[in-house]
């Protein structure tokens, strides 16, 4: 079964701590993007990256960051200097090339109290 | 910036009948425009995707079509069912495949 895997569903840490949120592709996907979405908003893109070991800062991309070692994995750190880092996040995959169809996963919760 | 607006925020509507979802974006200089569907607490589930070169696409009961120069797009849901009630959310992609994002809009099918 081809998907975009994200890992876990609900995640819950105390202020001041950096938390991963991992995301998977078994689509044999070059690009992948990590998206934000809260209450009432558009998604806002984080970060995305075209290919292996390269990647790039999105519209809101102050208080996170992200490694590209492997095609299939793109995971995203949610780090303390986030001032608001409670949200829906979203990770989307697509081929590389000319503007295509973005897949999307199922997302993780984040809470931070 | 690209904007991306969509009218109505939410609608209720009564099975049967047929639905208009409207998307309008600032800047016409996009590769092509999607349109997703997003259950409470869900991911993305692409639904059509437009070609910047294409007019319309079709799938099933769903129907979408692009003015790239006047920015904008319609999707119809042709005789709605209670399954149907989610949020739609327009999206436009850039020549980095970089999506810009309506707001969405909040469907409720009433049996």
């Amino acid at each position: 079964d081809g998907g975009i895997t994200q890992s876990p569903k609900y995640l819950f840490r105390k202020e001041g701590q950096n938390v991963t949120l991992s995301c998977e592709q078994n689509l044999n996907h070059d690009a992948m993007y990590w998206y934000r979405q809260d209450p009432g908003q558009g998604l806002r893109l984080i970060y995305y990256s075209q290919i292996v070991n390269d990647f790039q800062k999105g519209d809101i991309a102050e208080g996170y960051s992200v490694s590209r070692e492997k095609k299939e994995s793109f995971p995203l750190t949610v780090t303390s200097a986030q001032k608001n880092p409670t949200a829906f996040y979203l990770c989307a995959s697509s081929i590389a090339g000319p503007p295509s169809e973005q897949y999307f996963g199922p997302g993780t919760r984040l809470t931070v109290t | 910036k690209q904007e991306v607006t969509q009218i109505p925020a939410a609608l209720s509507v009564p099975e049967g009948e047929n639905l208009v979802l409207n998307c309008s974006f600032t800047d016409s200089a996009i590769y092509n425009l999607q349109w997703f569907r997003q259950d409470p607490g869900k991911g993305l589930t692409s639904l059509l995707l437009i070609q910047s070169s294409q007019r319309e696409q079709t799938s099933g009961r769903l129907n979408a079509s692009l003015d790239k120069s006047s920015g904008r797009s319609t999707l119809y849901i042709a005789a709605s069912q209670p399954g149907d009630s989610a949020t739609y959310l327009c999206a436009v992609t850039d020549g980095n495949n970089r999506l810009a994002f309506g707001k969405g809009n909040q469907v409720v099918v009433i049996p």
